[in-house]
């Protein structure tokens, strides 16, 4: 069964700095890939996604992510840090073909910090 | 477009008590679902309808039951409230259930609490 992996539930960083938040996935067909951010008390919001066009996608905020077959890695990152950015971010899998393969299955969460 | 609605916002239940979710979108899309999300396990699909007249079991579907009233509405009833079942709920839908079109757009959620 598919399954993704977020490397860290806690990751902090100062404003201004580099954010990299890593995940990981097990299909060995390259799957659909998605990044959503939760901030306090809302819901789930996407941040971006990767259906197999360009490797490197670009989402909303400033985020960007690159998929890496070799690594099986779709890991987010954001050149510099905003106070704004502070929230837990989810890494979803969708297979390739239907049936309840292709549910989105969820990471456990990454939840980011920014400190001043 | 108001997207993914969700009522209540916030509901106390005692154990044993019933109650329902409630759960609709104005996107016209195919499949809707329900999910908890309990701290350090992520978000947990619980029942799925990928298309109008049908649902499935997800991951954890143990003491709820779904009714995907029209295109529109999705519901999640509680028969039998456990405090097990504390948690925060989301809907979601998506234009269809799986591959490229299978981006989800997410309710507020339903903060839920049995004591």
């Amino acid at each position: 069964a598919q399954s993704v992996t977020q490397l860290g539930s806690h990751v902090s960083v100062s404003e201004g700095a580099l954010v990299l938040l890593r995940c990981n996935y097990s299909s060995s067909v390259p799957p659909y890939l998605f990044w959503y951010v939760q901030y306090p008390n809302q819901g789930l919001q996407l941040l971006l996604k990767y259906t197999s066009a360009a490797t490197l996608v670009k989402g909303i905020n400033g985020f960007e992510a690159e998929f890496k077959k070799s690594e099986t890695s779709f890991h987010l990152t954001k050149p510099s840090a905003h106070m704004s950015d502070a929230a837990e971010y989810f890494c979803a899998v969708s297979d390739r073909y239907g049936g309840s393969q292709g549910n989105l299955i969820f990471g456990k969460g990454t939840k980011l910090s920014v400190k001043p | 477009n108001a997207g993914v609605t969700q009522t209540p916002k916030f509901q106390v239940l005692k154990t044993g008590q019933s109650m329902t979710l409630q759960c609709a979108q104005d996107m016209n899309h195919n499949s809707m679902y329900w999910y908890r999300q309990d701290p350090g396990m992520g978000l947990r699909l619980i029942y799925y309808s990928a298309s109008e007249g049908t649902t499935d079991k997800g991951e954890v579907p143990n003491g709820y039951n779904v009714s995907r009233l029209n295109k529109r509405e999705f519901s999640l009833r509680l028969e039998s409230a456990a405090p097990s079942q504390t948690s925060v709920y989301f809907c979601a839908s998506s234009e269809e259930a799986s591959g490229r079109y299978n981006e989800q757009f997410f309710g507020p959620g339903t903060r839920l609490t049995v004591l």
